[in-house]
């Protein structure tokens, strides 16, 4: 269930650092985000979700940051831990579709 | 644990040759969600049914087929199967009117 084959761009990070993620969508009718973690193995996890009628929203340890005007989305995990090391991706869907497209994502390397 | 719940969790089979997974989805979820995820292209929307319909459909080849039963269990038709089917096959669920969508661990297929 690993990623390994994908050329997935990588982000490096010290444990304890803050980390921020950032997908770029591709439909301005998209209005609802979501974040899902997929650790090596494993199915997605819900993470954070967000509607275009917001432009943050914060969960624990987690914020999502949307730009609408750049069709822009980000995700900040604070005080990075080694768990938090997985494939992030964000999904997007357009009102009155039942459509979810998702990003390529992003993996996320904490360093000890 | 997400609730919903694949089967098999693994399965190698030969080229030409037709597998079938199975998807349990949430308690009280009625959508059901196909998604495949191959090595080079991130996960792929295939299909979703509602409450036993089809309600939209992804990229999915005309040898794939699904279909959602009175219990709201889910099954993914694979045939005529070719290399490039090796793939992380997901099925997601969500509640109707809900948009976050969450997944089961996955069904790895190989085919050699």
């Amino acid at each position: 269930g690993e990623n390994v084959g994908l050329h997935l761009p990588t982000l490096s990070v010290q444990e304890g650092d803050n980390s921020i993620i950032n997908c770029a969508y591709s439909n301005s009718a998209s209005d609802y985000f979501i974040w899902y973690k997929q650790e090596s193995g494993k199915g997605p996890q819900f993470i954070i979700d967000i509607r275009s009628n917001m432009d943050k929203r914060q969960g624990q340890r987690v914020t999502v940051l949307l730009n609408k005007t750049v069709k822009h989305l980000s995700l900040q995990i604070a005080a990075t831990q080694p768990g938090d090391s997985a494939v992030y991706f964000c999904a997007e869907k357009a009102s009155g579709t039942y459509k979810y497209i998702f990003g390529t994502g992003t993996r996320l390397k904490v360093l000890a | 644990d997400s609730g919903v719940t694949q089967t098999p969790k693994h399965l190698i089979t030969a080229t030409g040759q037709r597998v079938t997974l199975r998807c349990s989805p949430r308690s009280g979820d009625l959508s059901v969600y196909w998604y495949q995820q191959s090595l080079d292209q991130g996960l792929q929307f295939l299909i979703q049914y509602y409450n036993g319909e089809e309600r939209a459909k992804g990229n999915i080849l005309e040898r794939f087929s699904a279909q959602q039963f009175p219990d709201l269990h889910s099954e993914l038709n694979l045939s005529s199967l070719e290399l490039g089917d090796s793939a992380l096959y997901f099925c997601a669920s969500s509640v109707e009117g809900e948009n976050t969508i969450y997944f089961g661990e996955g069904s790895w297929l190989t085919v050699v």
